[in-house]
């Protein structure tokens, strides 16, 4: 099956700071989104993002579907933030692999 | 907002018992997932319908547990009987809005299943 990579696994920001996290997969794919976890193991949508660039307040995502990857940009982190945050591929239409996740502390 | 609901939200059992789970997708979304997700790692597809059949049940441990969706509405996951190491977050999913056109996937808040 497909592989999904994210990257860092693990980040330490000081609140106010930004941040970059990456997903790269292993084939082309037809379906992409990115979750918030949150302390209490609710998946949040954040981006369904299969290819091209989308914005929602501090957060903006792109993904480079000729590339396999897609970036997740956070701006202005706040502790609310913090938590897990992944990345799901799908190569058929509502098919999803989830990679391994990103944890995400933002210190006051 | 329309959100998929899960129940019941924790779960406590010894080993050697059943449980079950139950979940209610989004209203018109004709797929559904169910999940399991061990501490420290990503969700792991158990079982995926299609309306009322079974798309893929490839990583679904089928010596112990079952998986219905009889209307193509709600859907049970049934564990029997229950192991130490099925101790983890179950999660269920619906997508595909028929009318929208979108393959966009919805969470619902889980079941947090602890096994004694």
């Amino acid at each position: 099956g497909i592989q999904v990579e994210q990257s860092p696994p693990d980040l330490i920001l000081q609140e106010g700071a930004n941040s970059t996290l990456r997903c790269n997969f292993s084939d082309s794919v037809n379906n992409l989104q990115w979750f918030h976890q949150n302390p209490w193991g609710q998946l949040i949508n954040l981006f369904y993002i299969p290819s091209g660039t989308k914005q929602n307040g501090r957060l903006s995502a792109t993904t480079v579907a000729t590339e396999r990857y897609s970036l997740l940009y956070i701006s202005s982190s706040q502790t609310t933030d913090s938590g897990v945050y992944f990345c799901a591929v799908g190569v058929t239409g509502n098919q999803f692999y989830f990679g391994t996740g990103t944890s995400l502390t933002v210190i006051p | 907002e329309a959100e998929v609901a899960q129940s019941p939200r924790y779960k406590i059992t010894e080993k050697s018992q059943a449980v079950a789970f139950w979940c209610d997708p989004i209203s018109g979304h004709a797929t559904l997932y169910w999940y399991r997700q061990i501490l420290g790692q990503g969700p792991e597809l158990l079982v995926q319908f299609q309306d009322e059949s079974v798309v893929d049940d490839s990583q679904l441990p089928k010596d112990r547990f079952s998986a219905e969706r009889l209307k193509g509405v709600d859907s049970t996951l049934k564990i029997q009987p229950a192991e130490l190491g099925d101790s983890a977050m179950y999660l269920c999913a619906s997508s595909f809005d028929v009318l929208a056109g979108s393959y966009e996937q919805y969470f619902g808040p889980g079941t947090r299943l602890t096994v004694t």
